[in-house]
């Protein structure tokens, strides 16, 4: 059984800080990693799909990095702003289809 | 483009009772994944159907089934509601489903037994 874990569980951070997340997953048999943002009373809505070792990923203020020989991949918010405020969830497919995911990590960004 | 819709929102059941619940997947995309997200939990992964033949099954029993119809719209079936069976429902569709690709999620189903 594929374990996915997603570290801190939550975070509360002052308006301005940056900030982020560790998500570690199994490194054999590695195929994609992704990042989910899920704001609340909103759909999950994918952030980056990462495939390839020391791949870096930009939208916006918001960044990830990938090392699947070791099995993390860390996200990071520049300038964190209230509207960042959600739960970050990282997924790693099993079998190529399956996506299983971390518990995430709430993020809470204070004005 | 409407995305992913489910429906539908908010359900209410009672313990033995049988549920359907509905998603419409994104235009374009043939593999819908459905999710069970208990509190405190992230999304585990329920089943796949792809081509309307389910594909892949997570650990969930039997009670749980599914469909996918012609147009990629899918069903989720769950048989003889337990108090357990509460949470968040999530549909999700991709192209092809093969995971190198974003999922696309509706807003879910709530679904409550008592």
């Amino acid at each position: 059984i594929l374990n996915v874990e997603q570290s801190p569980q939550s975070l509360h951070v002052q308006e301005g800080d940056s900030t982020n997340f560790t998500c570690s997953f199994p490194s054999s048999n590695f195929y994609a990693l992704h990042w989910y943002r899920w704001e609340t009373a909103k759909s999950p809505e994918a952030l980056f799909v990462m495939t390839l070792n020391g791949d870096e990923k930009k939208k916006g203020r918001i960044s990830a990095t990938l090392n699947t020989k070791e099995g993390y991949s860390y996200l990071y918010i520049k300038g964190s702003q209230p509207e960042d405020s959600a739960t970050y969830l990282c997924a790693f497919p099993q079998a190529g289809t399956a996506l299983i995911f971390g518990k995430g990590t709430t993020l809470s960004v204070s004005s | 483009d409407a995305g992913v819709t489910q429906s539908p929102t908010h359900l209410i059941k009672t313990r033995g009772q049988q549920v359907t619940l509905r998603c419409s997947p994104k235009s374009g995309h043939d593999t819908v994944s459905w999710y069970q997200q208990a509190l405190g939990q992230g999304p585990q992964f329920i089943f796949q159907y792809y081509e309307e033949e389910e594909r892949q099954r997570g650990n969930f029993p039997d009670r749980f089934s599914g469909h996918q119809f012609p147009n990629y719209s899918s069903e989720l079936n769950v048989n003889a509601l337990l108090l357990g069976d509460s949470a968040l429902y999530l549909c999700a569709s991709s192209l092809r489903g093969t995971g190198d690709t974003e999922a696309f999620f509706g807003q879910g189903t709530r679904l409550t037994v008592v």
